[in-house]
């Protein structure tokens, strides 16, 4: 266990459909940042937040957002899904800025059908 | 911009052999490197990182990466490999200034006994 809890662990649902994925980060970890795994993209960035403020932000769709609330947990919103975005989206966490690197968490699995 | 390359998509070795995954890296300024594994279904797993100082890093179940600055290479090196090695490797660099880190394709490592 990482300490990086992401839930739901798997999710299927329809084109079109809106989804949230949450993500709690490690205890004490200020830090959460969000990845897209998928076979033909590989890993890719979308998103980091910092104490509760938006810090860097990669190739994330207009159909996504994300925040993190004063708990420190974070959510990814996908919506008007398409069968593109069945992937693996994983959270990471970090004390700071990641100077150390990340601690990641086990993925939420999307299959959009 | 950053980026990492993993030239080999696959690396086949037979157990008891030395095993090496390779990387070559693009950033500005100094890099910050890391080694992640993936075993199936799960998460990303740190091994080790390069921040500064020696240039051969030593980390987790007997790792360990040579940084070459004159060749941006990082490549990930263990003597004698086990079958339980088997699994997708991922490169990372970061720049000094920037929050994310940018990943490689991966490279699927598979050791037979």
């Amino acid at each position: 266990d990482s300490g990086v809890t992401q839930t739901p662990k798997h999710l299927i649902t329809a084109t079109g459909q809106r989804v949230t994925l949450r993500c709690s980060p490690r205890s004490g970890d200020l830090s959460v940042y969000w990845y897209q795994q998928s076979l033909d993209q590989g890993l890719q960035f979308l998103i980091q937040y910092y104490n509760g403020e938006e810090r860097a932000k990669g190739n994330i769709l207009e159909r996504f957002s994300a925040q993190q609330f004063p708990d420190l947990h974070s959510e990814l919103n996908l919506s008007s899904l398409e069968l593109g975005d069945s992937a693996l989206y994983f959270c990471a966490s970090s004390p700071e800025d990641g100077f150390f690197g990340y601690t990641f968490g086990s993925g939420t699995r999307l299959t959009v059908v | 911009a950053q980026s990492v390359a993993q030239p080999e998509d696959q690396v086949n070795v037979a157990e008891g052999n030395p095993l090496t995954v390779k990387c070559t890296y693009s950033v500005s300024g100094n890099p910050y490197l890391f080694w992640y594994v993936q075993y199936p279904n799960r998460g990303l797993q740190f091994l080790l990182k390069y921040i500064t100082g020696d240039n051969l890093v030593k980390g987790s179940y007997g790792f360990e990466a040579e940084f070459n600055k004159s060749q941006t290479s990082f490549h990930l090196k263990k003597p004698s490999a086990i079958v339980s090695d088997s699994a997708l490797y991922f490169c990372a660099v970061r720049a000094y200034n920037d929050y994310k880190l940018s990943f490689g394709a991966g490279t699927t490592v598979t050791v037979r006994a």
